[in-house]
């Protein structure tokens, strides 16, 4: 089975700090994902990554940043967080087609 | 893709009968469809999927079924069960050859189980 680890399952931390959410997938894939979600407006994508130091922006990229400097992890950064920044972020991993996530980290930006 | 409110429509089920769950997707090009259930406190989780050239999928316990005339996509669960309540969701892509593999998803349908 494919195996997709979120650091951190519940995160608090204040406007204005550098926020780094850590995801690592076991199984080797090319294609990562990190998306947020809310209540009413879905999964929404964030950036995504291809390839080890590739990535390519999403639908709402901004205020966001990653890097990917190893095949197994992709890290989603926010440079300055804010409070509309609170919400369930998650990581996917893709194979064959479909992609399976990660339990998500809830962030709360106070 | 749809666009709900704050609440997710839901979707009452006897525990025993038989569910179904209906998504409406956006873009008559999508060739490769998904189903997440997603429990509380969990990421969401792979269910079944089906191709464009496909009209019905069968799981263990679930069927898919895809209308690509009017653009609809449906989750039947057969005997449900407790362990069944969740949000399901569905996603479409564009391409299945699409390496980029990027999904647009529905909003989801809370699926709650009565005794």
């Amino acid at each position: 089975d494919v195996k997709v680890t979120q650091s951190s399952r519940y995160l608090v931390k204040r406007t204005g700090e550098k926020v780094f959410l850590e995801c690592v997938q076991d199984m080797d894939h090319e294609n990562m994902f990190w998306y947020r979600q809310d209540p009413g407006l879905g999964l929404r994508l964030i950036y995504f990554s291809y390839d080890v130091k590739m990535k390519e922006k999403g639908d709402i990229p901004e205020g966001y940043s990653v890097s990917r400097e190893k095949k197994e992890r992709f890290s989603l950064i926010l440079e300055s967080a804010s409070t509309n920044q609170t919400s369930m972020y998650l990581c996917a991993s893709m194979v064959t087609g479909s992609q399976h996530f990660g339990d998500g980290t809830r962030l709360s930006i106070l | 893709g749809e666009s709900v409110g704050l609440h997710l429509p839901t979707l009452s089920v006897q525990e025993g009968d038989n569910s179904i769950i209906n998504c409406a997707y956006s873009n008559s090009a999508s060739d490769y469809f998904i189903w997440y259930k997603q429990e509380s406190g969990k990421g969401p989780q792979f269910i079944i999927d089906i191709r464009s050239n496909m009209d019905k999928r069968q799981g263990q316990r679930v069927t898919v079924l895809l209308n690509k005339t009017v653009k609809h996509l449906s989750l039947q669960i057969a005997a449900t069960q407790p362990g069944d309540s969740a949000v399901y969701f569905c996603a479409e892509r564009l391409t299945f050859s699409d390496s980029w593999g990027k999904l647009q998803f529905g909003a989801g349908t809370q699926v709650v189980v009565t005794p």
